[in-house]
């Protein structure tokens, strides 16, 4: 079965302190990962996806994630947290549907709360 | 380009009475997606329209109904809303270039609906 985990529900870090969120994910097809940011009210922001190429992948704001193929994991790093990154972070896994044309549905984990602390 | 657009922002309706919800993808993604996000409940899957299909349906009561438009816009209805529906509805287009292997799966700022 298909499915994401977040193991923590909140994370709290200081200023300019480094930042992982961890996040596995179980699904029998070949993955693509993303990572959203949410604030309070919004809707989700892409802060980075994958599929294949470099394990390693950068994206906005100053995000990273790894993605490790043995572990079934695809953390998220920064390595400075600012005071603005304070948001909900979720974690999804998709694949390809029908004729390999088109992505289907997200699943996702149930998110991390970080909160930063001046 | 202008990104995955929901209206309206924020509806309340009573309990009983019926809701519509609507969202423009953006230009060139054929494929809508509608994701349901309650307190407490993290981001269920509702709905996913591909060319005017639905492709993929979550697990949620036949009161729950949409379709696609043949410019790819998208309605989500709901009947005899309850008030545990009262959640943020987000709306999310998608698009794959086999060729050259891009990829993208983009959402709105979402529907806010409140049963009273």
């Amino acid at each position: 079965a298909q499915s994401v985990t977040q193991p923590d529900i909140h994370i709290t870090v200081s200023e300019g302190a480094s930042l992982e969120l961890r996040c596995n994910y179980s699904y029998g097809a070949t993955p693509y990962l993303f990572w959203y940011v949410q604030s309070p009210g919004q809707g989700l922001q892409l802060l980075l996806k994958y599929f294949s190429g470099d394990t390693l992948v950068q994206g906005i704001k100053g995000f990273e994630a790894e993605f490790k193929r043995s572990q079934s994991s695809f953390n998220l790093r920064k390595p400075s947290v600012h005071w603005s990154d304070a948001a909900e972070y979720f974690c999804a896994v998709g694949a390809l549907k029908g004729r390999g044309s088109t992505l289907g549905r997200l699943y996702f984990g149930r998110g991390t709360q970080l909160t930063v602390w001046p | 380009e202008a990104g995955v657009t929901q209206s309206p922002t924020h509806l309340i309706k009573t309990r009983g009475q019926q809701a519509t919800l609507r969202c423009s993808p953006i230009s060139g993604h054929t494929s809508v997606y509608w994701y349901q996000q309650a307190l407490g409940l993290g981001l269920q899957f509702l709905l996913w329209y591909d060319e005017g299909e639905e492709r993929n349906r979550g697990n949620f009561p036949p009161r729950f109904s949409g379709r696609q438009f043949p410019n790819y816009s998208s309605e989500l209805n709901v009947n005899a809303l309850e008030l545990e529906d009262s959640a943020l509805y987000l709306c999310a287009s998608s698009f794959y270039q086999s060729i050259q292997g891009n990829y993208g799966y983009t959402f709105g700022s979402g529907t806010r609906l409140t049963v009273v």
